[in-house]
């Protein structure tokens, strides 16, 4: 079966710092990769997902992924962190005809000013 | 596009009493899935629906948990009897199955309290 580890349970970084958040998965064959982000109170949104071609992924809000197959990691990343960035974020891997997803545990941002 | 729609947002009641968690899925969608969040589990998938039908209920933690899906625009999630362990957000999410892309939208969850 899938899996997927978010070693970073809690990360602080400064206001215009870079980030990376990792993200590795556990999978057979080229999994279908999703990072999600949520804030206090809401539901998931999509950053940015990675079905094939291009292992470097641009998604929403400047974030940016790569898919390295020979290390099964999906990290996220961000030039310059901004306030509002400070949420919680999941990776997550799909399989299967439904691109049923398994998620991660979660990273928690916090961004200091 | 109004997005993912659930109800209620909150839901407080006490163990024993039955409990309906409604989701109205993005337009045209042919899945519907419902996920469950705790601090404990993190997020498990529950159950999901393709085209109305039920395809992998192995998510659903007891028989107290059941999910209908009788159109393409409603689904629900019951728990009967509600115990204080359910206590978690649940959401709903849809998506569109395509050679190239599948990716969920989430609703913004039914936070649910059993006293």
């Amino acid at each position: 079966a899938q899996s997927v580890t978010q070693p970073d349970i809690h990360i602080t970084v400064s206001e215009g710092a870079s980030l990376e958040l990792r993200c590795n998965y556990s999978y057979g064959a080229t999994p279908y990769l999703f990072w999600y982000v949520q804030s206090p109170g809401q539901g998931l949104q999509l950053l940015l997902k990675y079905f094939s071609g291009d292992t470097l992924v641009q998604g929403i809000k400047g974030f940016e992924a790569e898919f390295k197959r020979s290390q099964s990691s999906f990290n996220l990343r961000k030039p310059s962190v901004h306030w509002s960035d400070a949420a919680e974020y999941f990776c997550a891997v799909g399989v299967g005809t439904a691109s049923k997803l398994t998620f991660g545990t979660g990273t928690r941002l916090q961004v200091t000013l | 596009d109004a997005g993912v729609i659930q109800s209620p947002r909150h839901e407080v009641t006490e163990m024993g009493q039955e409990v309906t968690l409604r989701c109205k899925p993005i337009s045209g969608h042919d899945y519907l899935f419902w996920y469950r969040q705790t601090m404990m589990r993190g997020l498990e998938l529950l159950i999901y629906f393709n085209n109305n039908v039920p395809i992998d209920d192995s998510g659903m933690p007891e028989d107290r948990f059941s999910a209908k899906m009788p159109n393409a625009s409603f689904s629900t999630l019951k728990i009967q009897p509600s115990e204080p362990r359910d206590s978690a957000v649940y959401f709903c999410a849809s998506s569109l199955r395509s050679r190239t892309t599948d990716t969920q939208y989430f609703g913004p969850g039914t936070r649910l309290t059993v006293l």
